[in-house]
């Protein structure tokens, strides 16, 4: 596997369903991010991790819950959606350090459906 | 509030012309630029980054930065239908943070 990957690709629940998106990035960064695009609207972040520490939550919902467990893998998990939830959920990566580049790259997104 | 702008078009060129984005950003503390090509149903997917003041220049892409006017430009020289997408413009503001996305530029180039 190369770059950052995101399982499932595509996920239909209902709105009383427990699932989790899962994301892991190859690329060695030490900074991880989750993105929420709606149709037509701008990407929208959630989560920003840094070093596995959390340094950023953009007044999300708490039925979308992250998890960092090491700077390799990042999840979402997500309880008691509403259909507004539908969207691409995108995951990133970064390295983090003083003298850049800082350059972030995304992987293919999971689309989600909510019923 | 920090804010990137960009018109979101849709810009039109024909096939073989230039096409311009801009992007306007409000902190001049900003470090790092980058622009993002996004395909209908697909991830952004990074293009150009660009530091320093001036021109960088990547195959058919061109981008310019201007810090002082705190605008930050691409340009597609020879465009083909495939470049038709969404331009998204990002900016850094330090380490640490989380990059500022523009709303982003549809472009559609006819043939």
């Amino acid at each position: 596997e190369t770059g950052v990957t995101q399982t499932p690709r595509h996920l239909v629940m209902g709105m009383t369903n427990k699932k989790s998106l899962k994301c892991e990035q190859h690329l060695g960064h030490n900074a991880m991010y989750w993105y929420k695009q709606s149709a037509k609207k701008p990407l929208e972040l959630m989560f920003v991790y840094s070093l596995e520490e959390r340094v950023e939550n953009n007044s999300v919902p708490s039925r979308f819950s992250p998890e960092c467990p090491n700077s390799s893998h990042l999840f979402l998990h997500l309880h008691t959606l509403q259909p507004e939830d539908s969207a691409l959920y995108l995951c990133a990566s970064s390295q983090e350090h003083s003298g850049g580049p800082w350059e972030q790259f995304f992987g293919p997104g999971t689309r989600l459906t909510v019923l | 509030q920090k804010e990137v702008e960009q018109n979101s078009g849709p810009l039109s060129v024909p096939e073989g012309a230039i096409a311009s984005l801009n992007c306007t950003y409000s902190d001049r503390g900003s470090q790092s630029f980058f622009w993002y090509r996004q395909y209908s149903g697909k991830s952004p997917e990074l293009i150009m980054s660009i530091y320093s003041n001036g021109d960088k220049e990547d195959g058919r892409f061109t981008a310019q930065l201007n810090k002082a006017s705190q605008y930050v430009s691409l340009l597609i020289r020879d465009s083909q239908p495939s470049d038709s997408a969404t331009y998204l413009c990002a900016v850094k503001i330090q380490a640490g943070t989380a990059l500022i996305f523009g709303k982003g530029t549809t472009l559609s180039v006819s043939s």
